[in-house]
């Protein structure tokens, strides 16, 4: 089974200043990696994917994410941080539908703190 | 696209009432809907999967008839919290994935807070 690591449950940073927040994936197979963004009392929104082809990942809001799967890490950065970005952050691996996988597995979240 | 709703967003009931939750999918079909709890500062917890036309699927440890959901339709899912007491009080969050989809991509719903007094 899949598994996803988040090591960093709250992550301060100064506004415009870069961040990283970090992810790790366990899976014998092949997995399509994920990063969703929660504001306060919202659902989930779809930041970026890696489903296959070009390790670094770009997408929503400046945010992008590079696959790494000797490091099996997918770690997701923003070179300058605004107030806006504060939420929490999840990370969520799958296998394809095809291969036996039907759910997401998320991490347990990192909290990302801009301040001024 | 890809728009996922819930209703209600936000909900107080009296201990021992029902309380239905409904998720759509408003411009695509899903044939698969997801539930999923969240705890305040916690991750999601998935409930239980949904498919159109069949019984869901729950997740260990999770009751089906406190729980009760439908998929009537490629487009509405339902989330039905029987008897509910004070410990059901969570935020309550359904996504939805694109009907052939391969990869898995879920698309949530905006969430309901339920608070049960």
């Amino acid at each position: 089974a899949q598994s996803v690591t988040q090591l960093d449950s709250q992550v301060p940073v100064f506004e415009e200043a870069p961040v990283e927040l970090r992810c790790n994936y366990s899976s014998s197979v092949s997995v399509y990696l994920f990063w969703y963004v929660q504001y306060p009392n919202q659902g989930l929104q779809l930041l970026l994917k890696y489903l296959s082809g070009s390790t670094l990942v770009k997408g929503i809001n400046g945010f992008e994410a590079e696959f790494n799967k000797s490091q099996t890490s997918f770690h997701l950065r923003k070179p300058s941080v605004h107030i806006s970005d504060t939420a929490e952050y999840f990370c969520a691996v799958s296998l394809s539908i095809t291969g036996g996988g039907n759910k997401l597995t998320f991490g347990t979240g990192t909290q990302l703190k801009v301040e001024l | 696209g890809a728009v996922v709703s819930q209703h209600p967003s936000r909900v107080i009931c009296k201990s021992g009432t029902s309380v239905k939750i409904e998720c759509r999918s408003l411009d695509f079909q899903a044939t698969t809907m997801f539930w999923y709890r969240q705890f305040p500062k916690k991750s999601l917890m998935l409930m239980a999967t949904s498919n159109e036309g069949s019984k869901a699927t729950y997740e260990q440890g999770v009751e089906k008839d406190k729980f009760l959901i439908n998929h009537a339709s490629l487009t509405l899912s339902t989330l039905t919290v029987t008897s509910a007491h004070p410990e059901d009080s969570s935020f309550y969050i359904c996504s939805a994935r694109f009907r052939g989809s391969l990869y898995n991509e879920q698309f949530f719903g905006p969430g309901t807070r339920l608070t049960v007094l």
